[in-house]
């Protein structure tokens, strides 16, 4: 699987937007990007992905660099509630292979009142 | 429709003893992901497993560990023989079969924190 590289820490304050970067500079041609993020003492949760175009849903944005080397998650009004550890993960969708999610350290968000 | 579901939430075992632990992917969920997270690191893929069939098992440690997923009831996460070094939350996900490929959203279950005295 290839690998991510985000920052260990960012913090943000309440109301403001987030911007959380993520590398991929060896992703290949079918690689998805996937975020998910963990909530303290919770399991992880999907956030996002896409392949080539930006995405927009109902939690987040995820935009993708044109040359896909790069992605940044975009959380428009950060809340209390959005601290957590988000893992920015490249999947290779297969016919009958192992869709495992390869995690990362994330990078945690911590975001002030 | 619940979610993913894992029990016990907390397990205490002394060292030698085993540990299960259960895991009830969502409705119509066939595939199911066992995960490890030690205290303060990342999650580690353990094992996937179909019904009835263990698709990839490249991230279960050679012994002790073993995992099941029956034609009927949770699918089942074996340790026998614990050490306090398999303290750890173990966090099962699920996802529904799509077209013959696993769906791209895996779903988390709050798992089951595991502590070896």
């Amino acid at each position: 699987d290839a690998k991510t590289t985000q920052p260990n820490s960012m913090e943000s304050n309440e109301e403001e937007p987030v911007h959380l970067p993520c590398n991929h500079s060896t992703i290949s041609g079918t690689d998805y990007i996937h975020w998910y993020r963990q909530l303290p003492s919770q399991g992880p949760e999907y956030v996002i992905h896409g392949l080539t175009s930006n995405v927009n849903n109902r939690m987040a944005s995820l935009a993708i660099a044109e040359d896909r080397k790069s992605s940044t998650l975009i959380l428009h009004r950060a809340t209390l509630r959005d601290a957590a550890v988000y893992y920015c993960i490249l999947r290779a969708l297969t016919q009958g292979g192992s869709e495992k999610l390869v995690f990362g350290k994330g990078t945690k968000l911590t975001v002030n009142p | 429709n619940a979610g993913v579901m894992q029990n016990p939430r907390h397990l205490v075992r002394r060292r030698g003893q085993e540990a299960r632990l259960r895991c009830s992917p969502m409705k119509g969920h066939s595939h199911v992901y066992w995960y490890r997270q030690l205290p303060e690191e990342g999650l580690k893929f353990m094992v996937y497993l179909q019904k009835e069939n263990i698709i990839d098992e490249s991230g279960m440690p050679k012994e002790r560990f073993s995992a099941e997923f029956p034609k009927e009831g949770p699918s089942i996460l074996r340790i026998q023989q614990v050490v306090r070094g398999d303290s750890a939350a173990y966090f099962c996900a699920s996802s529904p079969k799509v077209a013959g490929r696993a769906s791209n959203e895996q779903f988390f279950g709050p798992g089951t924190r595991l502590t070896v005295l």
